[in-house]
């Protein structure tokens, strides 16, 4: 089985700071990992995703993952926050036989103040 | 325009009466996947669909119905609503499985009083 878990339901943090929303995942096998962003009223959008390349993810807007199979994380990163990054996150895992199916976590709020 | 498009965006029944969500994708993708999204829990898999006329449940298919009769349309029918399937619904297809990631449709949000 797999499954996610995003640590905090809610991150605030002040604009040109660094965010960091956080993810562990657990899989019996090596996973396919995603971040997604859901902005007010609209569907998911990728942001990005490992696929069993390197490591370190780069994807849209200036976010990037890391993934450290030692730690089952791929925590999502961006060095300066902007007001247009505020939005609803969300990591997911897919992974063996069932990679058709991505397993999601509960979402992170993001907060960006002024 | 590559895109998944769902329709009605919006939609308010009554307990019981029949609906279908349909769900398009005009980027000839073989997955498709229904999910609704409840504040607090997430997004989850009612049903998935890996070709036509192949189709298979998700973590939460009770109350559901789906069909695969077109490459395209991957509609979800609520035979009998009732209110705990009020919730936001969104359709996604993916080319290949979800190693290139599922493109996601703008949502239905449904209320069923």
């Amino acid at each position: 089985a797999q499954s996610v878990t995003q640590l905090g339901s809610h991150v605030s943090v002040s604009e040109g700071a660094l965010v960091l929303l956080r993810c562990n995942y657990s899989s019996s096998v090596p996973p396919y990992l995603f971040w997604y962003v859901q902005y007010p009223n609209q569907g998911l959008q990728l942001l990005l995703k490992y696929t069993s390349a390197a490591t370190l993810v780069k994807g849209i807007n200036g976010f990037e993952a890391e993934f450290k199979k030692s730690e089952t994380s791929f925590h999502l990163t961006k060095p300066s926050a902007h007001m247009s990054d505020a939005a609803e996150y969300f990591c997911a895992v897919s992974s063996g036989g069932s990679n058709y199916k991505l397993t999601f976590g509960k979402g992170t709020l993001l907060t960006v103040n002024p | 325009e590559a895109q998944v498009t769902q329709n009605p965006r919006y939609l308010i029944t009554v307990t019981g009466k029949k609906l279908t969500v349909t769900c398009s994708q005009n980027m000839n993708h073989e997955y498709m996947s229904w999910y609704r999204q409840d504040p607090g829990l997430g997004l989850r898999q009612i049903y998935y669909s890996m070709n036509v006329e192949v189709t298979d449940k998700g973590d939460v298919p009770e109350g559901y119905k789906v069909s695969r009769k077109e490459k395209r349309n991957f509609p979800l029918i609520l035979e009998s609503p009732s209110p705990n399937q009020t919730s936001l619904y969104f359709c996604a297809s993916s080319p290949s499985g979800t190693g290139k990631g599922y493109t996601f449709g703008s949502g239905t949000r449904l209320t069923v009083v």
